[in-house]
């Protein structure tokens, strides 16, 4: 099992470019995340997925959209990017659907940098 | 809102030395409490956890209480390794759907010989 995988692990975008992060899990979970991190933050949620067919905002929504293409994979999409959005990516997957405490297992990350 | 708090790091300590590394909550509800580590260049993973009151969460000689009554969760080991050192961070879940995790600051624990 290669758990969650993310590409690309790098990326350096201008400042109005587009990009999309790819995750994909092989655990058949129902839910999955996307995370960034920040110095001095922690993780702070992105979106969210509970089950197949459905996206939910998270704390930071703003300047990305998501994609939840089927059970396995969930992509971030970055419309135009800004300077605030230089972070590191984090994808994670829990097999829970909804109301049950679950551990989440994590992907590598993908590191971001918006000149 | 929920929140996590941690203590603050970097945290140095020679190897074999006692660990401690506090976190207290604010959360409705009873949440679920977790401790994640994260080791250089990698992702987050799971380290212990504990989904109610006066539960113990334990692994690889560390160890968590949940404390209701002081809202806490401190991480301790009795004698730590150069190989645990990483960023820690505390962590809860949210009772309502989409198992959703708040997330402490992290606390980085750098172990030397």
């Amino acid at each position: 099992n290669a758990g969650v995988t993310q590409t690309p692990k790098f990326q350096v975008l201008k400042t109005g470019q587009s990009m999309t992060l790819q995750c994909a899990q092989d655990m058949n979970h129902n839910s999955m995340y996307w995370y960034r991190q920040d110095p001095g933050m922690g993780l702070r949620l992105i979106y969210y997925s509970a089950s197949e067919g459905t996206t939910d905002k998270g704390e930071v929504p703003n300047g990305y959209n998501v994609s939840r293409l089927n059970k396995r994979e969930f992509s971030l999409r970055l419309e135009s990017a800004a300077p605030s959005q230089t972070s590191v990516y984090f994808c994670a997957s829990s097999e829970a659907g909804t109301g049950s405490p679950d551990t989440q297992y994590f992907g590598p990350g993908t590191r971001l940098t918006v000149l | 809102g929920d929140s996590v708090t941690q203590m603050e790091g970097p945290v140095t300590l020679s190897e074999e030395a006692f660990l401690t590394i506090n976190c207290t909550y604010t959360a409705t509800g009873y949440p679920s409490l977790f401790w994640y580590v994260q080791y250089p260049g990698e992702g987050l993973q799971l380290l212990l956890k504990a989904t109610k009151a006066d539960d113990k969460g334990s692994n690889k000689g560390f160890e968590a209480t949940y404390r209701k009554e002081t809202t806490s969760f401190h991480l301790e080991k009795g004698s730590v390794q150069v190989s645990d050192s990483a960023v820690y961070f505390c962590a809860l879940s949210d009772q309502g759907g989409g198992n959703k995790l708040t997330f402490g600051t992290g606390t980085q624990l750098k172990v030397e010989l």
